[in-house]
């Protein structure tokens, strides 16, 4: 269990280029997730996924932005034409059901994006 | 109404005493609840969950959940200098897949 992985750390881009993020989850987690987080505030849902279904997208996912999780394994954001605003914290977490139901979150080191 | 709401701080507390956080939430559905740790530049990390009313220890961590009242808590003993960072309070939504709604933390700084 080497944790959640992200890549890359950080990414300093022009206005108008594209980006895109990956996530490696842990091994035997089944349900992805990815924040966003700005200065001062807590990390805001973007979407979720169990195995390879995209299950939920938050309404803050414009059509710029594009998740996949092709084979249930690692993720990626995509974020197409990057605007000043799109500059944050990009979290990923991964978790597996416990027996009791609960579902623990455990957070990736994240990607921070800077738009120029 | 914010679905999670923290007092920002920053929570000022003398090294030895103990830090109370508190946290009110919106989802009357919601069984489960979590507080996370975030310090400055660096991902939040799990600290306590809890599932039913009343409270949760562990170690110097205690969180008290009251589900009629919708609000949760976190008091930390004997707080440390290590002990500085930000809170955040998050619920499981009842309504969505199994997603966290995070507040916006509170700021807690133990000074020697």
């Amino acid at each position: 269990d080497t944790g959640v992985s992200q890549d890359p750390r950080h990414k300093i881009t022009k206005r108008g280029q594209n980006v895109t993020f990956r996530c490696d989850p842990i091994s035997e987690h089944n349900r992805l997730y990815w924040y966003r987080q700005t200065l001062g505030q807590g990390p805001e849902f973007l979407t979720y996924f169990q195995n390879e279904a995209q299950l939920e997208k938050s309404r803050l996912l414009s059509d710029r932005f594009s998740a996949e999780r092709p084979k249930g394994s690692f993720s990626t954001l995509e974020i197409q034409r990057t605007e000043q605003g799109d500059s944050a914290m990009y979290l990923c977490a991964s978790s597996f059901p416990l027996s009791s139901g609960a579902n623990v979150l455990t957070f990736g080191a994240g990607s921070r994006l800077t738009v120029l | 109404q914010k679905e999670v709401e923290q007092n920002s701080g920053p929570l000022s507390v003398p090294e030895g005493a103990i830090a109370s956080l508190n946290c009110t939430y919106s989802d009357r559905g919601s069984q489960s609840f979590f507080w996370y740790r975030q310090y400055s530049g660096k991902s939040p990390e799990l600290i306590m969950s809890i599932y039913s009313n009343g409270d949760q220890e562990d170690g110097r961590f205690t969180a008290q959940l009251n589900k009629a009242s919708q609000y949760v808590s976190l008091l930390i003993r004997d707080s440390q200098p290590s002990d500085s960072a930000t809170y955040l309070c998050a619920f499981m939504f009842s309504g969505g897949y199994n997603k966290l709604i995070f507040g916006a933390g509170t700021r807690l700084a133990v000074h020697p």
